[in-house]
């Protein structure tokens, strides 16, 4: 059975760091691109972050050069390490596996909460 | 990037009624196009992919048909269970894969 199980949010300050974590089990990991995607308190989806196979990595202007995706396949880990966090940055954050068309599973989700 | 278009953003309907959501690309993303449900406290589920193809397990009462820059979503007997808020989410080619807006669906 596949399983997606993100961990690491919570409240951090404004200008603060916090690092998620996605571990995933019951598929090959290293087989498959891998996303955050986040979801704002009553607000749609918005991606946040994307990595492939071969460790290239993607990301939206909202947050590059303050977020960075990594993976280590030998744990089966996603990782998404964010710096310099904001009140925007308030959300529940998901890892989804890129299926061959789209998200087929998702996270159940960890909430991060800015603010001071 | 791709900008979509989804509407409505909410929907009132009857148990057994039909329901249809659309959502517009900004540009041709032939087929690229995938539809989410989402139920409260609940990550998103692919429910359709490559605009038309029900995923395995979904009810066949959902279905999905259109290409280039229009597509809709439909479920043909709306149920109780069905409530829940719809995303359709573009694929094509390059990042970032962008969702409409979101349509929540309640029962009236």
């Amino acid at each position: 059975e596949v399983q997606l199980v993100e961990s690491g949010g919570g409240l951090v300050q404004p200008g603060g760091s916090l690092r998620l974590s996605c571990a995933a089990s019951g598929f090959t990991f290293s087989s498959y691109d891998m996303h955050w995607v986040r979801q704002a308190t009553g607000k749609g989806l918005e991606w946040v972050s994307a990595i492939g196979t071969a460790g290239d990595t993607y990301y939206p202007g909202s947050v590059k050069g303050r977020f960075t995706i990594s993976r280590e396949n030998a744990k089966n880990s996603l990782y998404l390490q964010m710096n310099s966090l904001r009140a925007g940055d308030t959300a529940v954050y998901y890892c989804a596996r890129q299926g061959y068309s789209g998200y087929d599973y998702w996270g159940q989700g960890t909430l991060v909460t800015v603010s001071s | 990037d791709i900008q979509m278009t989804q509407s409505p953003s909410s929907l009132s309907a009857s148990v057994g009624d039909r329901v249809t959501i659309t959502c517009q690309a900004s540009q041709d993303i032939s087929n690229y196009l995938n539809w989410y449900q989402q139920k409260p406290g609940k990550a998103p589920k692919l429910l359709i992919y490559d605009a038309s193809n029900l995923e395995t397990g979904v009810p066949s009462r959902f279905s999905g048909s259109g290409s280039g820059t229009d597509f809709t979503f439909t479920i043909s007997s709306l149920q109780p269970e069905d409530i829940a808020t719809y995303y359709c989410q573009q694929y094509d080619n390059l990042l970032p894969y962008t969702f409409g807006q979101g349509t929540k669906l309640e029962i009236k």
